[in-house]
This record gives C-alpha cells, structure tokens and sequence, in this order.
C-alpha cells in the first residue's frame, strides 16, 4: 500500500525564483494538507486542499499557493523565493470525515533557497 | 505566539525505564490532540492520540494523559526501547475533524542501551 509520495526530494533554487513541489496521497485519501518545517521547529500548516479547493489556510503570504487535481494529487507553489524559505516541505493525506486528524505524512522535499 | 509548546528539546533514558514526554497548550479551542514520532529523512508518523473527553489513551507501550485544566498533555513510554530513539511532536487541532494540526517544536528523545 503506497503511502503518501512526494517530490522532487531535494531541492535547491535561487533567492526570486519559483518552485512547484508535488504530492500523491495515500491511496484512498482525499484530502491533502502542506507544512513547512523549518530547522529546529515543529511543522507549521499552509493550507489544506479538498475536492480541488483550498478549505483552510495557516498564515502564509499569496506567494504560497496550491492546486489539488481530480485525482487527489496536489501541488504546492512558492513564487519569488526568498532565503526564508528554506525548509522541509512535508504533504499530508487524510480521508475526510468527522474524526479525521490521524494524517499520513510523505517524507517531505528538501528546499534550499541560495 | 508558540500555542503548543514543548520545552524539552531533548531526553535521554536509560533502555528498559519510563521515558516522559511533555507538552503544554495555551489555546483553549483545542479539543484533540496527538503524537508523532520523526526519524531523519522521514515524513512525521501519528503515533497515538486523545480526545478532550477522556483524559488518558492507552496503546501498547505508549500512554498519553491529559490534564485539561492545566492545558497539559503528557506522553509515557514504558519500557523504553532503543528503536524509540527519535523526535517526538505533540500537536493539537480544534474541532473533530481534518482540521489543521498546530505543533509544537519537538522533543529529541535519545534511548541509552
């Protein structure tokens, strides 16, 4: 049973470029949500996406911003990087529904912005 | 404005002892909260979790109690194993479902042999 799939693994960009970091949830999920974790922190929650739109967001600016495609994957993008954006990028799949906050989380893509 | 916190950063227990991990919350709205375990290069994974009608949650080796009054969440491990050498994250959620999970910045417990 494929469990949450992410990628690219590693990453490294350049300060005011773009970055587009994808996700394929657990089989039989539908509900993707996006954390930055950066070093030393706890992961802190971008937003999360179901049935193709955005349902929640944490406090991220607009150069943040996702996609979720019929087939449940998802897409997060960051635009005009900047050095503090350097972190793990962890994707978590959930199957929604009241009681639902046992995520599965992928092994997340390492951005590193120079 | 830290609302799940962890102030231990690291533990060190013997193998074969109790291992205690702690978590403090301040935001009042949080009603469901939950444990995950991190190994380098791998995605958090849940490990168990309490709802705030009960005050403990029992699996296996591991045992979450919860104080609410004092906003306080505690993990117990018995007997602690050197494969449970890893950093824990406690995290809270409001509400009963999908919603977003507030964590705190970890615990790195290390099992001496």
């Amino acid at each position: 049973d494929a469990g949450v799939t992410q990628s690219p693994t590693h990453l490294i960009k350049t300060r005011g470029q773009q970055v587009t970091l994808r996700c394929s949830p657990k089989s039989g999920h539908d509900t993707v949500s996006w954390y930055q974790q950066a070093l030393g922190q706890g992961p802190q929650f971008i937003f999360q996406y179901y049935e193709e739109e955005e349902r929640q967001r944490g406090n991220f600016p607009d150069r943040f911003s996702g996609h979720q495609f019929p087939n449940y994957s998802s897409e997060l993008n960051v635009n005009a990087l900047l050095l503090g954006d350097s972190a793990l990028y962890l994707c978590a799949s959930s199957l929604a529904g009241p009681g639902t906050h046992q995520y599965t989380f992928g092994s997340g893509t390492r951005l590193t912005v120079v | 404005d830290q609302q799940v916190k962890q102030n231990s950063p690291s533990l060190s227990v013997q193998e074969g002892r109790i291992s205690i991990l702690n978590c403090d919350y301040t935001n009042s709205m949080f009603d469901y909260f939950l444990w995950y375990k991190k190994y380098p290069a791998e995605g958090p994974t849940f490990l168990i979790s309490i709802s705030s009608i009960k005050d403990k949650n029992e699996d296996g080796r591991f045992t979450v109690f919860l104080n609410k009054s004092a906003k306080h969440l505690s993990l117990h491990i018995v007997p602690s194993q050197p494969g449970d050498s890893a950093v824990y994250f406690c995290a809270a959620a409001a509400n009963f479902g999908n919603e977003k999970l507030t964590f705190g910045t970890g615990t790195r417990l290390t099992i001496i042999p």
